[in-house]
């Protein structure tokens, strides 16, 4: 069955940078997309990213457009959150998932189980 | 932006009663609709597409509708393992999405 292993979270300080992996398994990666979300503390979920199946597609939420950036290495099967300039309404758990569809409707299929994140000084 | 609203943010509910929660956009998504589940400590798990379709192994008392601007997700018998909060996620602006606040299912 599909897997994924988020990495890479911690304490960092304000305006510092983190960079998460995601790395998956049991399935077919160069041909899926793949979304970053978070959940700040006792907060809801909030999309963050998408990459396509090849890399030459990314968007971003206005959140963290310009901060953050996202990329995949599907030789290693993973994907990344570059997190720059890091602020602490920032601080929240970050989840990798796959793309999922059907016809043309779109969703995040397989969750991680996600990797925390803390920024404070 | 496409802004997704929930109601109620949390209910009290007995096993076997029926519950509804209510999502609205602040513009037509069409069926453009998603719904997830999460559990406390846990990922969410995707439920619904398309406003009403059931992703293959979500139980059927798990029900959707609607379309445009106003959704629904029901339980038609809720269910211990129900217990969790519940988000809808609007697919129309993909590959952007967006997510509503949340509603948390809790035992009365």
């Amino acid at each position: 069955q599909v897997q994924l292993v988020e990495s890479g979270g911690g304490v960092v300080q304000p305006g510092r940078s983190l960079r998460l992996s995601c790395t998956a398994s049991g399935l077919t990666f160069s041909t899926s997309g793949m979304h970053w979300g978070r959940q700040a503390p006792g907060k809801g979920l909030e999309w963050v990213a998408v990459i396509s199946d090849d890399g030459s597609s990314k968007y971003y939420a206005d959140s963290v457009k310009g901060r953050f950036t996202i990329s995949r290495d599907n030789s290693k099967n993973a994907v990344y959150l570059q997190m720059n300039s890091l602020r602490p309404d920032d601080t929240a758990v970050y989840y990798c998932a796959t793309n999922g569809r059907e016809g043309v409707f779109y969703y995040m299929d397989v969750w991680g189980k996600g990797t925390t994140v803390t920024v404070s000084s | 932006d496409i802004q997704m609203t929930q109601s109620p943010s949390s209910l009290s509910a007995s096993v076997g009663d029926r519950v509804t929660i209510s999502c609205r956009a602040n513009q037509s998504i069409t069926f453009y609709l998603n719904w997830y589940q999460q559990k406390a400590g846990e990922a969410p798990k995707h439920l619904i597409y398309g406003a009403s379709s059931l992703r293959s192994g979500v139980p059927s008392r798990f029900s959707g509708s609607g379309s445009g601007t106003h959704f629904t997700l029901t339980i038609s018998s809720l269910q211990p393992e129900d217990f969790a909060t519940y988000y809808c996620q609007q697919s129309y602006s993909t590959p952007s999405l967006t997510f509503g606040g949340g509603t948390k299912v809790q035992i009365k």
